[in-house]
């Protein structure tokens, strides 16, 4: 069974282009998280998705936005990117929202904004 | 506000040494605590799920406790594999989302 993949694995951008990242959740997986890790902030809430719909958001400002699709494929895009927007991009995925089941994560989209 | 802190932050011992690692934790409605192993450069990777005080699980050499306010991590004669970035995180109230501490970077010799 295939883990979560993410895509791409690692992305170079300048200041203020944007850039849109990928998650392919485990097959019957339907609840996708995004989070952010950076080494001061640690591992970061970004959004949650279900059914195509936003269900939770974290402390971000707008230029974080994602989406989700019918297959349950979701991805984020980050606008006007800002040198602190360079981090470590995860990620997870659960079987359904609001049951205790366990969350998996992918490899991350490393971003680097020059 | 909810909040998980670690300790320690980085720990380091010989292989055979056997330690503990610490997850406190305050929140409002825990549903659940999760522990996670991170290698460099890879995601999170899944270890336990605890969902009420006294529970406890075990894998191979690791062993998560959890009370009312903490858990932890047993590491029982570890070997220089079991080095790696351990993350604590929760599942609180009505919401999906996890809420992690810092970290605890294991470092294990031989």
């Amino acid at each position: 069974k295939a883990g979560v993949t993410q895509t791409p694995r690692y992305l170079i951008k300048t200041r203020g282009q944007q850039v849109t990242l990928s998650c392919s959740p485990i097959s019957g997986h339907r609840s996708v998280s995004w989070y952010q890790q950076t080494p001061g902030q640690g591992l970061q809430f970004l959004f949650e998705y279900f059914s195509e719909t936003q269900r939770n958001k974290g402390n971000f400002p707008g230029r974080f936005s994602g989406r989700q699709f019918s297959n349950s494929r979701s991805e984020m895009n980050v606008s006007t990117l800002e040198l602190g927007d360079s981090a470590l991009y995860l990620c997870a995925s659960s079987l359904l929202p609001g049951q205790n089941t366990e969350a998996f994560f992918g490899q991350g989209t490393r971003l680097t904004v020059v | 506000e909810d909040q998980v802190t670690q300790s320690p932050e980085a720990l380091r011992l010989q292989e055979g040494e056997s330690s503990s690692l610490n997850c406190s934790y305050t929140v409002s409605g825990l549903r659940g605590l999760f522990w996670y192993r991170q290698d460099p450069g890879k995601g999170p990777e899944f270890l336990f799920t605890l969902y009420s005080a006294g529970e406890e699980k075990e894998k191979e050499r690791l062993k998560a406790t959890l009370t009312k306010k903490e858990s932890f991590l047993h590491i029982t004669a570890p070997k220089p594999e079991d080095s790696a970035t351990y993350l604590c995180a929760v599942q609180a109230g009505n919401t999906d989302k996890l809420i992690f501490g810092t970290g605890t970077r294991l470092q294990v010799f031989p």
